[in-house]
């Protein structure tokens, strides 16, 4: 099972809303990630967690919020966002951040419309 | 620094025909090397990967791909394309120094019938 689970799959929040994006994952990795594609770019990492502490911060505004409450969830949290933060957000995770062998496994991603 | 890059953002094929999408990397060591396809909609899937234990590597769908040192190129190719084949294709790199995924541009791959 190399699944990771994401939701909502779908979110339209106003400039003002604050919201979550969740992800979960039962595969035992202790290595988990936030990426975040604009249409037709590439996906571009924004955290890192490992062994649930923040690893790596790609220098992402402090609207975004991210969490890892034990080592199967991750979140970010969104709060007054812009409308070019309209993006599909892409959870991720791998075995372990430190052996770069380790394969990492994507979600199907939360596709984000800010209005 | 490690990068790559993939020559062509479009690749057209016919069906049946062979897909051959390129990827040329850049990095002073061996580097670690991925293939994912990306539906439209969807969220990444893992086509294949290199570790250095082997420089063909097969993947799934009937993907593989060759690691070519003195080419610098992990080009993608499967011999008989489908329709269902038609997505986005990103290859990757882990850059050690900052311990994440790096990805190409990405190449959409369209299967004409």
């Amino acid at each position: 099972d190399t699944e990771v689970t994401q939701t909502p799959k779908h979110l339209v929040m106003g400039m003002t809303n604050k919201k979550s994006l969740k992800c979960e994952q039962h595969m035992g990795h202790r290595a988990m990630y936030w990426y975040k594609q604009k249409a037709k770019k590439p996906p571009e990492l924004m955290f890192v967690y490992s062994y649930e502490k923040l690893s790596i911060n790609e220098s992402v505004p402090s609207r975004f919020s991210p969490e890892c409450p034990n080592s199967s969830l991750l979140n970010l949290h969104l709060h007054a966002l812009q409308p070019e933060d309209s993006a599909l957000y892409l959870c991720a995770s791998s075995q372990g951040q430190g052996s770069s062998g380790n394969t990492i496994y994507f979600g199907e991603g939360s596709w984000l419309t800010v209005v | 620094a490690q990068s790559v890059t993939q020559l062509g953002s479009h690749v057209s094929v016919s069906e049946g025909a062979l897909v051959l999408l390129r990827c040329n990397y850049s990095s002073s060591v061996p580097p670690y090397l991925f293939w994912y396809v990306q539906y439209p909609n969807q969220g990444l899937q893992l086509l294949l990967k290199y570790t250095s234990a082997a420089t063909l590597v097969k993947g799934i769908n009937g993907f593989e791909a060759e690691f070519k040192k003195s080419e610098t190129s992990f080009h993608l190719t499967k011999p008989s394309a489908h329709m269902s084949d038609a997505a986005e294709y990103f290859c990757a790199v882990f850059i050690e120094g900052a311990q994440k995924l790096v990805f190409g541009q990405g190449t959409r791959l369209t299967i004409n019938p």
